[in-house]
């Protein structure tokens, strides 16, 4: 079936640390892949997104690379801030008349950073 | 800013009533879809429409149903409340040409 895996948090860094978030998936066919992130109390927002195989997306600082031959999409940032503190779901979509265009996320990964 | 708006943001309720969520949307996008989020679970799909009146299951439908009527506006419907209900609720909506979804703030529902 298809499925995603990110690592499990929380995430607990220092203000302008090295952010990697793994991110894997299970898919059949060729997905989009997506990062949203949600802060507290807010809803889900797209932070960024790769519709191919080696797309990068990036957004705010933050990156991701779709790779096809290892099945991952992980998340980076180089110099993080406190307000980058959140919950950050990877998230995969599938193509086709067939598919439902729905998203299959991640369960999640908390991200804590400290000044 | 997507245009989407849900409503009650907050809701209490007793096991047993039925309860109706509405997700109202501005930009008239084809495809709109509701969704659960639960710790440990992410985001679980529970039902969405293609368009006014076409609608399908998600994989977490039941004890769920919905309704579009209008092109604007999704709702969703707890016919019975069971405190295994008791979630936040995100209603998200997509244009006919991209994958990427844009979500509502939510609606956090206490089934006591």
């Amino acid at each position: 079936g298809n499925s995603v895996t990110q690592m499990e948090g929380p995430v607990t860094l220092s203000e302008e640390a090295f952010l990697t978030i793994n991110c894997t998936y299970t898919a059949t066919g060729y997905p989009s892949l997506f990062w949203y992130v949600q802060y507290p109390g807010e809803g889900l927002q797209l932070l960024l997104k790769a519709t191919k195989a080696d797309d990068k997306g990036s957004n705010k600082g933050f990156e991701a690379t779709y790779r096809k031959e290892t099945t991952s999409f992980h998340l980076e940032k180089g110099s993080v801030q406190v307000s980058d503190s959140a919950v950050y779901f990877c998230a995969l979509s599938l193509h086709g008349s067939s598919n439902t265009g729905k998203l299959i996320f991640g369960q999640g990964t908390t991200l804590q950073v400290k000044p | 800013d997507a245009g989407i708006t849900q409503s009650p943001r907050h809701k209490v309720t007793e096991t047993g009533t039925p309860v109706t969520l509405r997700c109202h949307q501005t930009e008239n996008h084809r495809y709109m879809y509701w969704y659960r989020q639960d710790p440990g679970h992410g985001l679980r799909l529970i039902h969405y429409s293609y368009g006014v009146k076409d609608t399908d299951k998600g994989e977490v439908s039941d004890g769920y149903s919905v309704s579009r009527s209008k092109t604007e506006d999704f709702l969703l419907t707890l016919e019975s409340a069971t405190s295994s209900q008791t979630s936040v609720y995100f209603c998200a909506i997509r244009g006919t040409d991209t994958y990427e979804q844009y979500f509502g703030p939510g609606t956090r529902l206490t089934v006591t």
